[in-house]
């Protein structure tokens, strides 16, 4: 699997929008980009994810970029709630390889 | 809809002693994983199982760990002997099927080992 880059960590404002970064500069044609977080004491939670369409669900948006070297989850509207380190992860079988991922603070 | 069960949640051990960690997947679902998660790190996969049968468990230091699924629903992680570096979140995920499904992730049982 590719290997991907996250920023050791963010800080965001509660009700303005987190746009966590990912680059997966390796990333072949038949990996797609999953995100991941994992709120503290809990096991990791699947967000969303794609191959080279922009997606959107009810947790989050990804844009990922023409070129599939990067892409961007956001979160639209952040609550304390979404306080957690945030993985990104280049699949293509069933294997997920977890990086340190982005650890993202919500503030008030 | 139940989630993954794990048992027990926390668990302290003297190294060289033995423990095992017990999780209960969705029902239903075919693929079970065992991860283990260090400190600051991602987690790890440990092993994979498709039914009762193991798909990959190239990452299973095999001299100590071991883990079974005799009738393809729960599963048994054991560590004997432990040691220091064994200290870790164990977690078991399950998934309807392999392939790039959706894994779902159980709370994980933290291991202390002294």
């Amino acid at each position: 699997d590719a290997k991907t880059t996250q920023p050791p960590s963010m800080d965001c404002a509660e009700g303005r929008a987190a746009n966590l970064p990912c680059n997966h500069s390796t990333i072949s044609g038949n990996e797609y980009v999953y995100w991941y977080r994992q709120i503290h004491s809990q096991g990791p939670q699947y967000i969303i994810h794609g191959l080279k369409n922009n997606e959107t669900n009810e947790m989050a948006s990804l844009i990922i970029t023409e070129d599939r070297k990067s892409s961007t989850l956001i979160l639209p509207h952040a609550t304390l709630r979404d306080t957690a380190v945030y993985y990104c992860i280049a699949r293509n079988d069933y294997k997920l390889s977890f990086g340190a991922g982005t650890t993202v603070t919500v503030r008030a | 809809e139940a989630g993954v069960a794990q048992s027990p949640r926390y668990k302290i051990i003297e190294k060289r002693q033995s423990v095992a960690f017990w999780c209960n997947p969705i029902s239903g679902h075919a693929t079970l994983y065992w991860y283990q998660q260090i400190l600051g790190q991602g987690p790890k996969l440990l092993i994979q199982f498709q039914n009762n049968g193991v798909v990959d468990d190239s990452q299973l230091p095999k001299d100590r760990f071991s883990a079974e699924r005799l009738k393809g629903v729960d599963s048994t992680l054991k560590i004997q002997p432990a040691k220091l570096e064994d200290s870790a979140v164990y977690l078991c995920a399950s998934s309807l099927s392999g392939g790039t499904g959706e894994q779902f992730f159980g709370p994980g049982t933290r291991l202390t080992v002294l």
